[in-house]
């Protein structure tokens, strides 16, 4: 089963600043099965990203994914207010697992 | 526009089964391309995936969950079901049900959650 490890466990920005989130994969992950989810409190997930870096539907351009093998990125390029959330990274490879997620909090 | 609905126990007793039911309005649960899945969150605990199901019954399970994991699906009235046997304190979560796009599997059409808390 392949392991997802997020990076930082927190991130602390301010609306505007561009925000760079990491997902690290115990092995290669196809970047056809790499996804990305958005999840706000007391909320289900979204989903932002589906392999690798194609957003899906009404997700805004300033969200956008990128990455091969073990290490993969989600990008924000000026933070809005709405953005302020917990982000996941999923794999698939005969099994579905979620990263740890990162909080993209308000500095 | 596609929703999942998802119903069920909230209040479970340790040892018993967890049984949850999610419907799906907007869309057909036989849609080719597509699987239904189920997805937990223990309070302030990330996502595990618990398994998915086909229309035509095929199913896919947690390596951890297996033994204890039942999905099932009810064409007639559009709906998939959850059971969890021996259920401990660590089954206490809030229980996703989503729709899974199977070519790239992603989990793209997601229902509120429904808290699941198991104690005596």
């Amino acid at each position: 089963e392949i392991v997802l490890t997020q990076s930082p466990g927190t991130l602390s920005l301010s609306p505007g600043e561009k925000a760079t989130l990491s997902c690290r994969a115990s092995q290669s992950v196809s970047s056809s099965f790499l996804s990305w989810y958005q999840q706000k409190t007391g909320q289900a997930p979204r989903l932002l990203i589906y392999a690798t870096s194609s957003r899906a539907t009404g997700i805004p351009d300033r969200f956008s994914g990128s990455g091969s093998g073990t290490d993969f990125t989600l990008t924000i390029s000026r933070l809005e207010p709405e953005d302020f959330a917990v982000y996941y990274c999923q794999q698939y490879d005969n099994f579905v697992t979620f990263g740890g997620g990162t909080k993209v909090e308000i500095k | 526009q596609l929703q999942l609905q998802g119903s069920g126990s909230g209040l479970v007793k340790p040892s018993q089964t967890l049984s949850l039911t999610c419907a799906v309005s907007g869309g057909s649960i036989s849609t080719a391309g597509y699987s239904w899945g189920w997805i937990r969150q223990p309070p302030g605990k990330g996502l595990e995936w618990i398994g998915y199901i086909y229309h035509t019954g095929s199913t896919h399970y947690s390596p951890s969950l297996k033994s204890r994991v039942i999905i099932s699906v009810d064409k007639s009235k559009n709906l998939f079901s959850l059971s969890l046997s021996s259920v401990t304190a660590a089954d206490t979560a809030v229980y996703y049900c989503a729709r899974v796009e199977m070519v790239r599997v992603y989990f793209d059409y997601w229902g509120q959650g429904t808290p699941v808390t198991v104690s005596s």
